[in-house]
């Protein structure tokens, strides 16, 4: 089993639609979770943090449920430039280090059409 | 801005060949990565280092090795280049984690290596 899974779509949907992503972890001692985009031919950059009590950045909410290890982005009215595809990110404390293991799902690619 | 940059775009290697990939990031980071991403893996970690001259294997170091001689720069070699390393590698680089704060990691441009 990955320990990150997510639906690697492709979800094709139209400008103002809402879509949601959702991701599964299986290590239970996972302490942070990320959301990352990744553009066409693009690096990876983070897109926002996931907080156990949800969190929204415009047209972006994040929720996370540790009780399921499940973690979803939602995109409301979603615009052409929201095309790319979406990594789900852990992270896993390594002992005493400075250094947390990120571990990144698949990711998930979305395409918005006019 | 912050900047992380990475010595070539694309790369055609031989097999047997050494290979030397160069990440350098200028925002003083301690901790630095070297991931590769594959279609339908998605990114994996070959190995990272937290302090200049430490090195720690990722998910997947068969292969490589690297060398972080100063804080800067964090090289990921190949020794023996084969036909199945052909990918694309990213370098990231990041503050070391510290209580519950965001750990961002950012990432180059990327190296597209092809081995023949």
């Amino acid at each position: 089993r990955k320990e990150v899974e997510q639906d690697p779509g492709p979800f094709n949907v139209p400008e103002g639609a809402t879509v949601a992503f959702n991701c599964t972890y299986s290590n239970s001692a996972s302490q942070s979770f990320f959301w990352y985009r990744q553009d066409c031919r693009k690096e990876p950059k983070l897109l926002m943090s996931v907080y156990s009590s949800g969190n929204e950045d415009g047209r972006f909410t994040a929720q996370l449920n540790r009780a399921s290890q499940y973690i979803s982005l939602l995109i409301r009215d979603s615009k052409l430039s929201d095309s790319a595809t979406y990594l789900c990110v852990v992270r896993v404390n390594a002992g005493g280090t400075s250094y947390g293991k990120l571990t990144f799902g698949q990711g998930t690619i979305l395409t918005v059409h006019p | 801005d912050v900047k992380v940059t990475q010595s070539s775009r694309y790369l055609v290697k031989r097999t047997g060949e050494k290979v030397f990939l160069e990440c350098v990031q200028d925002m003083d980071h301690e901790n630095m990565f070297w991931y590769r991403q594959d279609p339908g893996l998605g990114l994996r970690l070959i190995y990272f280092s937290y302090d200049v001259k430490m090195k720690e294997k990722g998910d997947i170091p068969e292969g490589y090795s690297v060398s972080r001689e100063k804080k800067e720069r964090f090289s990921l070699i190949l020794e023996s280049a084969s036909t199945n390393q052909t990918s694309m590698y990213l370098c990231a680089s990041s503050l070391p984690h510290r209580g519950a704060g965001t750990y961002e990691q950012y990432f180059g441009p990327g190296t597209r290596l092809t081995v023949t």
